[in-house]
């Protein structure tokens, strides 16, 4: 166990809906990290937020909006969803930025 | 930029050993990782090593760093079924007070009993 907690666990929904995947990093940690994983694209870095501001920007859609909440929590968000968003979607935590990463088991996300 | 490559697979016999490789374009990296992934599990850290060193050991794996060639591995002696995964490199960068982060593409690793 990581620490890092992801929910939820899987996620069945619709093209064209909006879904919000939520992390808890682990305890004292300030970076988290979202990463979407796809059989066909691999690991991809979204984006990286550091004590509530966004510190680094990857592969990120504009339909994809994340933020990290003053108690440290971070939330997702997923907008005008497609069949190639589903994905893994993983959150890592560390403790300032460029250190090792810890990763929370992902949530599976479905759009049918 | 930076960029971290491997192969996308590899395939031993249990008992044998494997060797992971891994290649970086940064010179500027200061930590260097090694991740492992199981099926629907996120990514492990497994081992890391620091980029002043040649050569890292831990129980059955053992960390080269070739930092002229930029190229790292990750062997695996006696690899047992359980090894079987994803094994993810990635090198840490970056100066200003900011580092980064960057995750090769992953190389699945099937043992064969």
């Amino acid at each position: 166990d990581s620490g890092v907690t992801q929910t939820p666990k899987h996620l069945i929904t619709a093209t064209g809906q909006r879904v919000t995947l939520r992390c808890s990093p682990r305890s004292g940690d300030l970076s988290v990290y979202w990463y979407q994983q796809s059989l066909d694209q691999g690991l991809q870095f979204l984006i990286h937020y550091y004590n509530g501001e966004e510190r680094a920007k990857g592969n990120i859609l504009e339909r994809f909006s994340a933020q990290q909440f003053p108690d440290l929590h971070s939330e997702l968000n997923l907008s005008s969803l497609e069949l190639g968003d589903s994905a893994l979607y993983f959150c890592a935590s560390s403790a300032g930025t460029g250190h090792e990463q810890f990763f929370g088991p992902g949530t599976r996300l479905t759009v049918l | 930029g930076e960029d971290v490559e491997q192969s996308l697979f590899l395939s031993v016999r249990e008992g044998d050993s494997s060797v992971i490789n891994c290649t970086y374009t940064d010179s500027s990296s200061t930590y260097l990782y090694w991740y492992k992934q199981e099926p629907g599990a996120g990514l492990q850290l497994l081992t890391y090593i620091f980029s002043n060193m040649d050569m890292k050991q831990d129980q059955r794996l053992t960390v080269l760093l070739n930092k002229k060639d930029k190229h790292l591995s990750l062997r695996i002696a006696d690899t047992q079924t359980g090894d079987s995964a994803i094994y993810f490199c990635a090198e840490s960068t970056g100066s200003g007070g900011y580092q980064k982060v960057t995750f090769g593409t992953g190389t699945k690793l099937q043992v064969i009993p």
